[in-house]
């Protein structure tokens, strides 16, 4: 079963647009952490913004903010003011503890998201 | 500290060979993740090792693959015998304890594997 969801393959947005990126994610662990990366065509993996399991607020990094359902199991990616340089792929991860020990972080399928001028 | 260093970048080799990736994590981390990222399957985690020791390896898709660490600052993931399908970016990645603030996996520049 898939524990990382995101149902979008591709996106649009105009520039200066926000632009909310999906994510839903499975686990049983209580104790878990949820991230974001950017992978721009370079190639490079790029850490944008934390949220744990047990915190109350959503994260915000800048730009970036993800909007946290925790009973609905979602976390979002929400960029404001989109800009060109956001073009790329974006994965939503997880943190967790399997029964097989220590901790592992597993991604989703990736968005591409494509920003227009 | 450099970030994850991984070698080589690029990778070409025949079908049939063995090929030999090989990963620095940040000093002070305890995990070790292999990923290996292709199109169609995106980012798979492969292996993954806490303080030198294998924790899972049911990512490995076969029995070609096997990964090493013989310390807290070298990891090896060999593939042999190499085929076609085995072509794809292989990442490494680092990172500390738990599953709290500051535990995002620091990722290398990756190898681009292309087997002929």
């Amino acid at each position: 079963a898939q524990k990382i969801t995101q149902t979008q393959p591709g996106m649009f947005v105009q520039e200066k647009e926000a632009v909310t990126l999906d994510c839903t994610y499975d686990t049983s662990d209580p104790s878990y952490g949820l991230f974001w990366y950017k992978q721009p065509s370079s190639g490079e993996m790029i850490f944008l913004i934390y949220q744990g399991s047990y915190d109350q607020q959503n994260a915000t990094e800048g730009r970036y903010s993800l909007n946290f359902q925790k009973a609905r199991k979602s976390a979002n990616l929400v960029i404001s003011a989109s800009q060109l340089g956001d073009s790329a792929m974006y994965f939503c991860a997880m943190r967790e503890a399997p029964y097989t020990g220590g901790f592992k972080t597993i991604f989703g399928a990736g968005t591409r998201l494509f920003v227009k001028a | 500290d450099a970030g994850v260093i991984q070698s080589p970048r690029h990778e070409v080799t025949e079908m049939g060979q063995e090929v030999t990736l090989r990963c620095k994590p940040i000093s002070g981390h305890d995990y070790l993740f292999w990923y290996r990222q292709t199109m169609m399957r995106g980012l798979e985690l492969l292996i993954y090792f806490n303080n030198n020791v294998p924790i899972d390896d049911s990512g490995m898709p076969e029995d070609r693959f096997s990964a090493k660490m013989p310390n807290a600052s070298f990891s090896t993931l060999k593939i042999q015998p190499s085929e076609p399908r085995d072509s794809a970016v292989y990442f490494c990645a680092s990172s500390l304890q738990g599953a709290g603030k500051d535990t995002e996996a620091f990722f290398g520049q990756g190898t681009r594997l292309t087997v002929v």
